[in-house]
């Protein structure tokens, strides 16, 4: 079974400043996907990265790029030069390995952008 | 169609009745997912297609759930026998073949 772990139930940033999400998982797949998710207040659900498993690089975005560090199994979301509209809820999920896409998320971060 | 599309948006049903959600995937995607998300909570799997093929509907909840996806196209996720326990946000999303799954904007349901 996969699991996602997000510890930081809410996050503040000041406008303009870098800010980690964390995520950890756990799975014993040795193939699999992770990706965050953007939920505004809106509600609609917005892809913002992904990373492959065995990706060799760290996924980047423009200003978001994913932190893999997979001994840790860990896939931290890194927002650089944050700005108000980045306040939302995070999701960081995965996918599991073989022909089986569905995706299991964390319960989520609810960040903050102050001016 | 340029997204996926959900309908209804909103539904209100009283205990005991049947619904019946809809979605549109975005054209030509291959895998098509429910999720169900309660407030303040990360979306839950339900179940999910390839083609008309249910995949996988170890997710959903109980024999009052069910989903089809007849001509390998729209879907419908219905609830018979309501309860306020199914009260959530349903979502839908599809992809091409994994990889970036794009969600609609979700059926809030209430069941009163």
């Amino acid at each position: 079974a996969q699991k996602i772990t997000q510890t930081q139930p809410g996050m503040f940033v000041q406008e303009k400043e870098a800010v980690t999400l964390d995520c950890t998982y756990d799975t014993s797949d040795q193939s699999y996907g992770l990706f965050w998710y953007k939920q505004p207040s809106s509600g609609e659900m917005i892809f913002l990265i992904y990373q492959g498993s065995y990706d060799e690089q760290n996924a980047t975005e423009g200003r978001y790029s994913l932190n893999f560090q997979k001994a840790r199994k860990s896939a931290n979301l890194v927002i650089s030069a944050s700005q108000l509209g980045d306040s939302a809820m995070y999701f960081c999920a995965m996918e599991g390995g073989g022909s089986n896409y569905k995706l299991t998320f964390g319960k989520g971060t609810l960040l903050t952008v102050n001016p | 169609g340029a997204g996926v599309s959900q309908s209804p948006r909103y539904k209100v049903t009283k205990r005991g009745q049947d619904v019946a959600l809809r979605c549109d995937p975005i054209s030509g995607h291959v895998s098509l997912y429910w999720y169900r998300q309660a407030l303040g909570q990360g979306p839950e799997f339900l179940t999910y297609f390839n083609y008309e093929a249910q995949q996988d509907k170890s997710g959903l909840p109980n024999d009052r759930f069910s989903a089809e996806r007849p001509e390998g196209s729209i879907s419908t996720l219905t609830i018979q026998r309501t309860e306020q326990r199914d009260s959530a946000m349903y979502r839908c999303a599809s992809s091409l073949l994994g990889r970036e799954a794009f969600f609609g904007q979700g059926t809030r349901l209430t069941v009163v």
